[in-house]
């Protein structure tokens, strides 16, 4: 079973541009999740898609990032303009179900550093 | 304000040696936690979960034990080996207001030969 894909694996921007990630969940998972690692921090929640539809987003910091799953299956996270403290890395997870009971699988990540 | 607190950022073992890695939370809303291993350039992965109304829970050689008064947990790995070196996360989750993990700031565990 293929796991969790993400893309790109590291990218290095300037402060104000804009970068985009993406990621493509295990089959079948309904339940997508994108989280920003900071070094040296665990993951935190940025926002929770069931299918298409958005389940939490209070976490995200909208003025500057979006994220969409049009179809169910894959995602984007964009983030417009990036500040410096947008450094991290960005994971994505997937799960078959709403319920925390069923395990959480992580992609590589995405490695982002903004100058 | 951290709901889940890992205060130990580093452990060293030798090899054979119990590991015990803590974790404490302060949500008493949260019924169900997870453990989860990290290595370099990697995603976290699942090691072992337990439910609230559990106390113990054991697969192979990890075992997690929760004190619900206590609002503590720990991890032990028993022999310890080399590739157990990675980073531990401690995870929480409260049903009732959604699925979202929330994370301590991990553990590195070194395990040596």
């Amino acid at each position: 079973e293929a796991g969790v894909a993400q893309s790109p694996r590291y990218k290095i921007i300037e402060k104000r541009q804009s970068v985009a990630f993406w990621c493509n969940p295990i089959s079948g998972h309904a339940t997508l999740y994108w989280y920003q690692q900071i070094l040296g921090q665990g993951p935190k929640l940025l926002i929770q898609f069931q299918n298409n539809g958005v389940v939490d987003d209070s976490q995200l910091p909208k003025d500057r990032f979006s994220a969409e799953r049009l179809k169910g299956v894959d995602s984007t996270l964009k983030i417009q303009p990036a500040k410096l403290e947008d450094s991290a890395v960005y994971l994505c997870a997937s799960t078959t179900g709403q319920g925390a009971y069923n395990e959480q699988f992580f992609g590589p990540g995405t490695r982002l550093t903004v100058l | 304000d951290q709901q889940v607190k890992q205060n130990s950022p580093s452990l060293s073992v030798q090899e054979g040696r119990i590991s015990i890695l803590n974790c404490d939370y302060t949500n008493s809303m949260f019924d169900y936690f997870l453990w989860y291993k990290k290595y370099p350039a990697e995603g976290p992965t699942f090691l072992i979960s337990i439910s609230s109304i559990k106390d113990k829970n054991e697969d192979g050689r990890f075992t997690v034990f929760l004190n619900k008064s206590a609002k503590h947990l720990s991890l032990h790995i028993v022999p310890s080996q080399p590739g157990d070196s990675a980073v531990y996360f401690c995870a929480a989750s409260d049903n009732q207001a959604g699925t979202a993990l929330i994370f301590g700031k991990g553990t590195t565990l070194s395990v040596s030969s």
